[in-house]
């Protein structure tokens, strides 16, 4: 496809439980952006991945959250013993390049933490 | 403090009139980017429109334009003859330019337009 995707579209699991969230980003771009949105707010930053630099991991909001990505494209965000307040929409977006004016949307994986 | 502010929560307009959604954003970068997103009720964030710290003329997209005062550090939304698919969210984001490695989009709370037919 030509946008960014993201799966799975909904999670729902169970507070303590570990959840991985997958983002394929558009080809040939070399940047890729994790954010969060909480019910009603803005988009929240997570981490950021750009080429083979070391990721901007600045807005991870502890340490039970972490991402990687491999071989430049695809990336995994996991949250590890997830908590109530988890509970959110991850939204995944790529651009062409550093510099790149626009980002590119994911359709966003839906996060309930029972 | 904030590094973006939408103070309009809810705003409606009539189908083809004008609108305004407000933005104004706080950074001491003198390189930055500005963005405008819709989010329609499905989910997904749509890009709008760019302006960037050291463009001369407000950015336009067709219906969507800019209006960018860099001395008041705001950047307001306006959407001309309005449309029933308009409703949406609207969020203003801003990107600054130096920070090392930093090319995340700090978000505003978002203004939720509703078009009136």
């Amino acid at each position: 496809g030509a946008g960014v995707s993201q799966s799975p579209s909904n999670k729902v699991t169970e507070k303590g439980k570990d959840v991985e969230l997958r983002c394929d980003p558009i080809s040939g771009h070399t940047a890729l952006y994790w954010y969060r949105q909480s019910l009603g707010q803005g988009l929240e930053f997570l981490i950021y991945f750009q080429g083979n630099s070391a990721p901007d991991k600045s807005g991870l909001p502890s340490d039970r959250f972490s991402a990687e990505r491999t071989g430049g494209s695809v990336s995994t965000l996991t949250i590890q013993r997830t908590q109530q307040e988890d509970s959110a929409v991850y939204l995944c977006a790529s651009s062409l390049q550093r510099s790149g004016h626009e980002q590119f949307f994911g359709p966003g994986t839906r996060l309930t933490v029972l | 403090a904030q590094k973006i502010t939408q103070t309009q929560p809810g705003m409606f307009v009539q189908e083809k009139e004008a609108v305004t959604l407000d933005c104004t954003y706080d950074t001491s970068d003198p390189s930055y980017g500005l963005f405008w997103y819709k989010q329609p009720s499905s989910g997904e964030m749509i890009f709008l429109i760019y302006q960037g710290s050291y463009d001369q003329q407000n950015a336009t997209e067709g219906r969507y334009s800019l209006n960018f005062q860099k001395a008041r550090k705001s950047a307001n939304l306006v959407i001309s003859a309005s449309q029933l698919g308009d409703s949406a969210m609207y969020f203003c984001a801003m990107r600054e330019g130096r920070r090392t490695g930093a090319n995340n989009l700090f978000f505003g709370t978002g203004t939720r337009l509703t078009v009136i037919p």
